[in-house]
This record gives structure tokens, sequence and C-alpha cells, in this order.
């Protein structure tokens, strides 16, 4: 079946460190990969995305990288902010039924920044 | 244009009674879905709705549990007799009529559901 393995946490970071929070995942076929971002009190928002293999998602200095070959979608930002903290979700997209979405998550990765 | 509300916030049921959670898509949008996060657990979807019919329901539990998006008026995800295991965030997703495929979805903050 489909599903998706995410880095565990907490993960707490100082200011301007390197984050990488690790996802890997198992799909029959070909999925969209996303990373969602849910800020404290908020919903999930859609960071990043990339709908095939070797495609690159980016949004507000974070990155990842649709790799087939390892299956994986590692979230990277080279120098974080307190403002990202947060608890991120790695998801892909199972399939498209009457042209919607249905997403499997991984299970979320509590990030803290400290100043 | 508002984003995707769910209301209650916070809602709060002893064992046997039952919970509504009610969900208002963004303007335009004509999908729904409904999400929930158990304690420490990602999201797991529950049920997927178009106006006045339920697409794909393979997350819902058999018993006690139901959806539904009506012409007019908010979907609802309603729960009837709870129990403790219950207890969980909700999450309500909308997005657009189909398109090109991969439509976003947007989330709603989540309904908190304690069951006591």
């Amino acid at each position: 079946g489909n599903s998706v393995t995410q880095m565990e946490g907490p993960v707490t970071l100082s200011e301007e460190a390197f984050l990488t929070i690790n996802c890997t995942y198992t799909a029959t076929g070909y999925p969209s990969l996303f990373w969602y971002v849910q800020y404290p009190g908020e919903g999930l928002q859609l960071l990043l995305k990339a709908t095939k293999a070797d495609d690159k998602g980016s949004n507000k200095g974070f990155e990842a990288t649709y790799r087939k070959e390892t299956t994986s979608f590692h979230l990277e930002k080279g120098s974080v902010q307190v403002s990202d903290s947060a608890v991120y979700f790695c998801a892909l997209s199972a399939y498209l039924i009457q042209g919607a979405q249905k997403l499997v998550f991984g299970q979320g990765t509590r990030l803290t920044i400290n100043p | 244009n508002a984003g995707v509300m769910q209301n209650p916030r916070h809602l709060v049921r002893r064992r046997g009674q039952e919970a509504r959670l009610r969900c208002s898509p963004m303007k335009g949008h004509s999908h729904v879905y409904w999400y929930r996060q158990l304690p420490e657990e990602g999201l797991k979807f529950m049920v997927y709705l178009q106006k006045e019919n339920i697409i794909d329901e393979s997350g819902m539990p058999k018993e006690r549990f139901s959806a539904e998006f009506p012409k007019e008026g908010p979907s609802i995800l309603r729960i009837q007799q709870v129990v403790r295991g219950d207890s969980a965030a909700y999450f309500c997703a909308s997005s657009p009529p189909v398109g090109g495929g991969n439509e976003k979805l947007f989330f709603g903050s989540g309904t908190q559901l304690s069951v006591l």
C-alpha cells in the first residue's frame, strides 16, 4: 500500500542552522509528493510539491527533490529562522479520483528554532 | 476570500453523546475532504465528498461515523455515541472543481474533539 515515513521529531535547531527533515515513501505508480506546514493554531498549508521524478519543489527557501531511485523527498533549508518553527508533514497523492487528490501523510515533524 | 472555516475549534463531549463538526469550504470549492489526526500521528484520510455525493469513504469507520455535504450549507462530520478513542483533531480541506489534476488542497484550522 501507500505510506509515508518521516524523520521523528522533535527537532530543535539554532537560528541560521541547516535543516534536513527526511521523508521516504512507498507507493504504487507515480505519486505526486508534497510538504505541508502547520503553524501553531492554524491549518495545514502547502509548502512545496513535486509531481514527477527529479522535480525539485521550492518555496520560502525550502527545497525538496523527488528521488525515485531512493523513494525519498527530503526537505532542506540552508538557514532557518525562528519563524520556521512549526510542524512539517510529508505527503503523497495516492490517486486522482474525479479530478481530486487523496493524500497520505507522514506523522509530522515538530521543528523548533531557537534565537 | 475567506479560507476553509471549521467550527467549533474545540468540542468536548461525554462518552455516548453525539459530536457534529462543521466545515465551510472556500468559496467556489466543490470538493471537501475530512482527515483525522490522532495524537502523535499523521493525518489519516476519512472521506471525500462533492456536493450531495460521497465519492470515497474508505477511511471512515464502519459504525457511528457519517458525513454529508448538502447542496446548501456546510459539510458535516457526525460521530454518534462517541468514545474516548474518538478524541483527535479533525481537519477539513477543500479544493476547486476539476481542472488539470493535482488541485491544491486548502485546509481549515481543525476541530479538536475531546471525549471525557
